[in-house]
């Protein structure tokens, strides 16, 4: 089966500037999450989705970052405006709406702020 | 708030040896998760064992699971220089079946 699809794998950008990421999910996977890996650190999450709703915003910095997955596919995550800080790996996940089962993840888009 | 934590940092070991990773974490969980990240890359899921289960073996790799001590271990048997990559236990968060909340890794580097 095709994997977790996301890109830019890589994007330079100055802080204060806006930046988008997409992701698309394995076919057939409701759950959808969107996790932030700074370096030398594990992966934190942002954000889950299930379809096209939210489920737990609760870690994601709303005055700058959101998320969104129309019609419960395809997800973009959007961070305006960048900060220095927010340098980091987004990786995006997928998995199948049940319990003790592993996520699939995408090769994650290396963001570097200047 | 991080729920596992992986033990060693960094491990380096020749060809041949056996690696193992330990990982701690805090509350009741219903599994545990490894996960492989090679360099620049996503994570892979390794395997996945229940908490009712006490070992788990994945061709080269076998996974122990104490709850009691609220601990697990990952053992690559015969490493190779391709098992060079950071490994991370996984478990879900308080409230959640299915959110992850990840250690941060054990570096294994695995010399030719």
């Amino acid at each position: 089966e095709a994997g977790v699809a996301q890109s830019p794998r890589y994007k330079i950008i100055e802080k204060r500037q806006s930046v988008a990421f997409w992701c698309n999910p394995i076919s057939g996977h409701a759950t959808l999450y969107w996790y932030q890996q700074i370096l030398g650190q594990g992966p934190k999450l942002l954000i889950q989705f299930q379809n096209n709703g939210v489920v737990d915003d609760s870690q994601l910095p709303k005055d700058r970052f959101s998320a969104e997955r129309l019609k419960g596919v395809d997800s973009t995550l959007k961070i305006q405006p960048a900060k220095l800080e927010d340098s980091a790996v987004y990786l995006c996940a997928s998995s199948p709406p049940v319990t003790n089962y592993g996520y699939t993840f995408g090769s994650g888009t290396r963001l570097t702020v200047v | 708030s991080q729920q596992g934590e992986e033990d060693p940092q960094a491990l380096s070991i020749q060809e041949g040896e056996n690696a193992t990773m330990n990982c701690s974490y805090k509350t009741s969980i219903n599994n545990l998760q490894w996960y492989r990240q090679n360099s620049g890359r996503g994570l892979v899921h390794l395997i996945l064992i229940r908490s009712n289960e006490r070992e788990k073996h994945s061709g080269r790799l076998r996974v122990t699971l104490d709850t009691s001590k609220k601990s697990s271990s990952l053992l690559i048997t015969a490493s190779r220089a391709a098992d060079t990559a950071s490994y991370f236990c996984a478990t879900p968060m308080s409230g959640s079946a299915r959110q992850l909340t990840f250690g941060s890794g054990t570096q294994l580097t695995v010399l030719p």
